[in-house]
């Protein structure tokens, strides 16, 4: 069946670049997407992908997709603090079904 | 600027007892979730309304009811809480319909909920 792995922790320092890495197994997904969600918060969407796009770029979010090998990236340039949350990979094949990650905990040491 | 509202944020719960976790949206989207969120597993999907009117099974619907009230609202019922439910609950909504385009949800906050 379907399913969307991340890995459970990444350690950055403030001011570096963190990529958090996702893979998915639907080779028919027509959307991914990267949340993020904050202590005691719900998910707040942070960008999506289509299929058909290689990367994309949103202020200091880049988004790169790998439809060969079913691989989704975010990195965040220039990590602050603010950026310690959990990022929660998911997928959608469109309609009502979308698959999300276990999370990756990020955290971002001063 | 209100997106979605989950009601309550907190809950204890005796086994066997039931609850309503209430859920609205006030940006006039068309579909409506319930996911519960336990460590490690992501976020796995209860049920879901995909206009006005309709509901469906999602992922992990036993032990669990719903209802669209209106387009606005969609609650989730625990008929007889048992401690496999103590979880986090949130409610979702989106634009999308049925094989069209889904530009992601919009979530709450959620709903901690402890059956003991």
């Amino acid at each position: 069946g379907e399913d969307v792995e991340q890995s459970l922790f990444l350690s950055v320092r403030e001011g570096d670049s963190s990529v958090i890495n996702c893979t998915y197994t639907d080779s028919s997904s027509t959307y991914l997407y990267w949340y993020k969600q904050e202590p005691g918060a719900g998910l707040q969407l942070l960008t999506y992908i289509f299929s058909n796009m290689d990367m994309k770029q949103d202020q200091r979010l880049t988004v790169l997709l790998n439809k060969k090998d079913k691989h989704l990236s975010l990195r965040i340039a220039d990590t602050q603090t603010g950026d310690s949350a959990i990022y929660f990979c998911a997928e959608s094949t469109g309609g009502f079904k979308t698959i999300f990650g276990a999370g990756t905990r990020l955290f971002v040491k001063a | 600027n209100a997106g979605v509202t989950q009601t309550p944020k907190f809950q204890v719960l005796k086994t066997g007892q039931s609850m309503t976790l209430q859920c609205a949206q006030d940006m006039n989207h068309n579909s409506m979730y319930w996911y519960r969120q336990d460590p490690g597993m992501g976020l796995r999907l209860i049920y879901y309304s995909a206009s006005e009117g309709t509901t469906d099974k999602g992922e992990v619907p036993n032990g669990y009811n719903v209802s669209r009230l209106n387009k606005r609202e969609f609650s989730l019922r625990l008929e007889s809480a048992a401690p496999s439910q103590t979880s986090v609950y949130f409610c979702a909504s989106s634009e999308e319909g049925h094989k069209t385009a889904n530009y992601g949800y919009t979530f709450g906050s959620g709903t901690r909920l402890t059956v003991v």
